[in-house]
C-alpha cells in the first residue's frame, strides 16, 4: 500500500527555535517521489521541495534542510531559526511511476511559531 | 511566468444545484490533477487528464464529471451539490518532461454548499 504518515498534527514553537516535521512513508514502488509542500492561512499549496527514490543526498536552501533515509523510509524537514511567517500547515506528499504521479498526502503538520 | 489560474476563487451553492470549477494550467503543462481538501483533511486526488484524455481516477463522486480542453484548461463539474462537498478544491498542472512528477498547484477555489 501507498502511505504518507505525519504523525505530528500540531507542533509550535517559540520564535528562532528549530523544529523538525516528520514524515514516514511507505511503498512497494522502487521509483518513487518524495515532496514538501506549505499551506499557509491563505491556503494556497506552495511547492517547497521534491526528492527522487535514487536521491539521497540532503539539501539545505536557506533556513530549510531536508533529511532523507530510504533506510527508514523517512523524509523529514528542519526549519532553522522559525520565523511567525513559518506559521502553516505543511504536507508531505508522494508519488510514483506507476500511474499519473498522482500524490498521496499525509494528514499534514500544523506548524504555530509563536513571537 | 504565470501560474495556475483557477475560478472563481469562492462559490456559494445550494443544495442540490450544479456547479463549474475551471482550471487554467501553466503554458506548455500538458498535465491536470483535480484534488479536493476538507475542512483540516489533505488534499484527496479526484481525477487527472493527459493530452485531453482522463490518465486517472480517485474517489470522484458519479455526480462529478470533468474534462480537459484542446487549450488544456480543464473544467470539473459537479451537480445535485450536497453539503459535504464543501471544501478546497485545488487544480494542479504539469509538464511531462523530465520533472513531469512535479505538480504546480492552483490557489484553489473553495466551495461551499448551504
Amino acid at each position: 500500500a501507498q502511505k504518507v504518515t505525519q504523525a505530528q498534527t500540531e507542533i509550535s514553537v517559540v520564535e528562532k527555535e528549530d523544529v523538525t516535521l516528520d514524515c514516514v512513508y511507505e511503498t512497494r514502488d522502487t521509483t518513487y517521489y518524495l515532496f514538501w509542500y506549505k499551506q499557509p492561512p491563505s491556503g494556497e499549496l506552495v511547492f517547497l521541495i521534491r526528492r527522487n527514490s535514487f536521491d539521497e543526498q540532503n539539501e539545505i536552501s536557506g533556513r530549510y534542510s531536508w533529511n532523507f533515509q530510504k533506510s527508514t523510509s523517512s523524509f523529514n524537514f528542519t526549519i532553522t531559526a522559525s520565523q511567525v511567517v513559518d506559521s502553516a500547515v505543511y504536507f508531505c506528499a508522494l508519488s510514483f511511476t506507476s500511474g499519473t504521479y498522482k500524490y498521496i498526502f499525509g494528514t499534514g503538520t500544523r506548524l504555530k511559531v509563536l513571537a | 511566468a504565470a501560474g495556475v489560474i483557477q475560478s472563481p476563487r469562492h462559490l456559494i451553492k445550494e443544495k442540490r444545484e450544479t456547479a463549474t470549477l475551471k482550471c487554467y494550467p501553466i503554458s506548455r503543462h500538458d498535465t491536470v490533477y483535480w484534488y479536493q481538501q476538507g475542512p483540516g483533511q489533505d488534499p484527496q486526488f479526484l481525477i487527472s487528464f493527459y493530452e485531453k484524455m482522463q490518465s486517472d481516477k480517485g474517489s470522484i463522486p458519479d455526480r462529478f464529471s470533468a474534462q480537459q480542453f484542446s487549450d488544456y484548461h480543464s473544467e470539473l463539474n459537479m451537480s445535485s451539490l450536497e453539503l459535504g462537498d464543501s471544501a478546497l478544491y485545488f487544480c494542479a498542472s504539469s509538464f511531462s518532461g523530465p520533472d513531469t512528477d512535479t505538480q504546480y498547484f492552483g490557489p484553489g477555489t473553495r466551495l461551499t454548499v448551504l
